[in-house]
């Protein structure tokens, strides 16, 4: 099974929806990050979380918010989609003290 | 604050050629250095890293990258290249563990032709 999952894989919305992406772990890691990647542009931090009761913004965190449910769950939130928030999402966790980040297979978001 | 660029966008060569991305960084305080994989349709994975130590890290697949504080870069070289090695390839950089973030250049997408 894979260390870190995320759901669902592909997702089409319409503006305005509000959506939600999950992503869990099994690698017992307290650090856990989300990510969008756009062509051209790499990958972008939206926000990322330390344990259940640290989170913290990201460089792109406006539209978007977060919850830990739990030291395995990370979820992020898209409260009004937009069609500039299509793009594909990754979920990360890291292994503190070296920044080594293990990274789920990612969710296709299209906002219409 | 760091930040991480990615020389070419796009890397043509030929099955058992060998090849070089080229990564520059920018930063004021010493960091860690990273290069992932992203195959088709796949999250990232991790290539190699640069920790501390020696300036020549090897890595997965046969590839290998060598780290050069003078010049802010950590270029990642093959000697032979295969067609399964035809992915996007993104350099990264984090601040030694204070916060984990990771900064990722652009990407370069490796095109292996037979």
């Amino acid at each position: 099974d894979a260390d870190v999952t995320q759901t669902p894989r592909n997702r089409i919305t319409k503006t305005g929806k509000r959506i939600m992406l999950e992503c869990s772990q099994t690698k017992g890691h307290d650090r856990m990050y989300w990510y969008r990647q756009d062509p051209g542009l790499g990958l972008r931090l939206i926000y990322y979380s330390f344990d259940v009761k640290d989170i913290n913004k990201g460089e792109i965190s406006d539209g978007y918010s977060v919850s830990r449910q739990a030291q395995a769950k990370f979820s992020l939130s898209l409260e009004s989609a937009i069609p500039n928030q299509t793009a594909l999402y990754f979920c990360a966790t890291s292994d503190p003290g070296v920044d080594t980040q293990y990274f789920g297979p990612g969710t296709r978001l299209t906002v219409l | 604050a760091q930040s991480v660029t990615q020389l070419d966008s796009q890397v043509p060569v030929f099955e058992e050629a060998p090849v070089e991305l080229r990564c520059n960084y920018s930063s004021s305080v010493s960091v860690y250095l990273f290069w992932y994989v992203q195959y088709p349709n796949q999250g990232l994975q991790l290539l190699l890293k640069y920790l501390s130590g020696s300036t020549l890290v090897k890595g997965i697949n046969g590839f290998e990258a060598e780290f050069n504080k003078s010049q802010t870069s950590f270029h990642l070289r093959k000697p032979s290249v295969h067609i399964s090695d035809t992915a996007e390839y993104f350099c990264a950089v984090s601040d030694r563990g204070n916060t984990g973030k990771l900064i990722f250049g652009q990407g370069t997408t490796l095109q292996v032709k037979p």
